[in-house]
């Protein structure tokens, strides 16, 4: 089983449409979770870190199940410039290291 | 003012040649890595340094040789290139404590095309 595994997509939305992203991680002890945000031809960046009691920047909201080592991102009311992959990411045990998932294509469309 | 900032930001080459990809960060972080992300996108951890000590060391061909001279620069050597090293190689850099949970900050990448 992969550390952390996505659904590769691509999920082709309308603007204004709510989508939502779903990742899976294998290790339980895992301690810290982020969604990064990254555009063709450019570097990850951090979009935000996810919190077992969920949280929210604007449109987005992360969501954390550690009981079933599920994360999860909605976009609310899509926006053109939403268009990327969206990578999980997950910090396992006793490294100071970050797993990334294969990422979730998205494309926004008018 | 670039957080992280690696060149060259692209790179063509022959097989069996020599390359060094830089990297400095002026963040003030402990901690700096490097990254391979492949043709098919996977973005997957090769080397970290923590002031300047090795603390990560992924299962790579030792014809890859990280250096850190100090903790804001970390440098990449690759000796005889094969088609296999073509693919985007990008540094990060983070302070990795409880408070700021290991957020990582990445550079632009580095295309690598080994012909």
């Amino acid at each position: 089983r992969k550390e952390v595994e996505q659904d590769p997509g691509p999920f082709n939305v309308p603007e204004g449409a709510t989508v939502a992203f779903n990742c899976t991680y294998s290790n339980s002890a895992s301690q810290s979770f982020f969604w990064y945000r990254q555009d063709c031809r450019k570097e990850p960046k951090l979009l935000m870190s996810v919190y077992s009691s969920g949280n929210e920047d604007g449109r987005f909201t992360a969501q954390l199940n550690r009981a079933s080592q599920y994360i999860s991102l909605l976009i609310r009311d899509s926006k053109l410039s939403d268009s990327a992959t969206y990578l999980c990411v997950v910090n396992p045990p006793g490294f100071q290291k970050l797993v990334f998932g294969t990422g979730t294509r998205l494309l926004v469309s008018p | 003012d670039t957080a992280v900032s690696q060149t060259p930001k692209y790179l063509v080459t022959q097989m069996g040649n020599d390359k060094s990809i830089k990297c400095e960060q002026n963040l003030g972080h402990d901690t700096m890595y490097w990254y391979k992300q492949d043709s098919k996108k996977f973005l997957k951890i090769m080397f970290s340094y923590n002031n300047k000590e090795l603390i990560i060391n992924e299962t790579v061909p030792n014809r890859f040789s990280p250096k850190s001279p100090d903790k804001a620069h970390l440098n990449l050597h690759i000796n005889s290139l094969e088609l296999g090293d073509s693919a985007v190689y990008f540094c990060a850099s983070s302070q990795g404590n409880r408070r700021t949970k290991n957020i990582q900050y990445f550079g632009a990448g580095t295309r690598l095309s080994v012909l």
